[in-house]
């Protein structure tokens, strides 16, 4: 168990619709990471907070939008889904957020657009 | 643009023989590298890191090899358990940029 949970692990919509992935990081840690992993690929980075803050942005679409609460917290919001936006998304949390400090993954949330 | 490849999908080793995985950059600027390891229906999990001023960096059974003028970067476990069966993933980074992912190596571990 690396501390950081997710809420909730599987959702499934529909098209055009909206959805709010939860993240609630490890205790301690001010640095919050998105991370999207479609089939056979990758983890793509989206998008990373500290403390409050948006510190880094990846290849996150302009139809996702996300925050980090001041009790750390951080939800990912996903807008207008498309097919193409069914995935496993991860959250990862850090103490400081420096490049090399090691990112805690939660066990994801997986969506599926039907 | 895959700047972090690791071109084996999948590897099969025999338990106790040593398992080795290959991951190959092609940004010259990486001078982070990290591998992490995932079981079905749970995170990465951190494994083992190594900065660039290193070519060699160990923690127990696993070991991280670094050839800078080749852009390639290996995991070597041994020897290798049951438990080892994952998926792993390399990452690079640099200065403050984001953790760049590899697609992964299924390795199984055969009794």
């Amino acid at each position: 168990d690396s501390g950081v949970t997710q809420t909730p692990k599987h959702l499934i919509t529909a098209t055009g619709q909206r959805v709010t992935l939860r993240c609630s990081p490890r205790s301690g840690d001010l640095s919050v990471y998105w991370y999207q992993q479609s089939l056979d690929q990758g983890l793509q980075f989206l998008i990373q907070y500290y403390n409050g803050e948006e510190r880094a942005k990846g290849n996150i679409l302009e139809r996702f939008s996300a925050q980090q609460f001041p009790d750390l917290h951080s939800e990912l919001n996903l807008s207008s889904l498309e097919l193409g936006d069914s995935a496993l998304y991860f959250c990862a949390s850090s103490v400081d957020g420096s490049y090399t400090d090691t990112q805690y993954f939660g066990p994801g949330t997986r969506l599926t657009v039907l | 643009d895959q700047q972090v490849k690791q071109n084996s999908p999948s590897l099969s080793v025999q338990e106790g023989r040593i398992s080795i995985l290959n991951c190959d950059y092609t940004n010259s600027m990486f001078d982070y590298f990290l591998w992490y390891k995932k079981y079905p229906a749970e995170g990465p999990t951190f494994l083992i890191s190594i900065s660039s001023i290193k070519d060699k960096n160990e923690d127990g059974r696993f070991t991280v090899f670094l050839n800078k003028s080749a852009k390639h970067l290996s995991l070597h476990i041994v020897p290798s358990q049951p438990g080892d069966s994952a998926v792993y993933f390399c990452a690079a980074s640099f200065g403050n940029e984001k953790l760049t992912f590899g697609t992964g190596t299924r390795l199984t571990i055969i009794p």
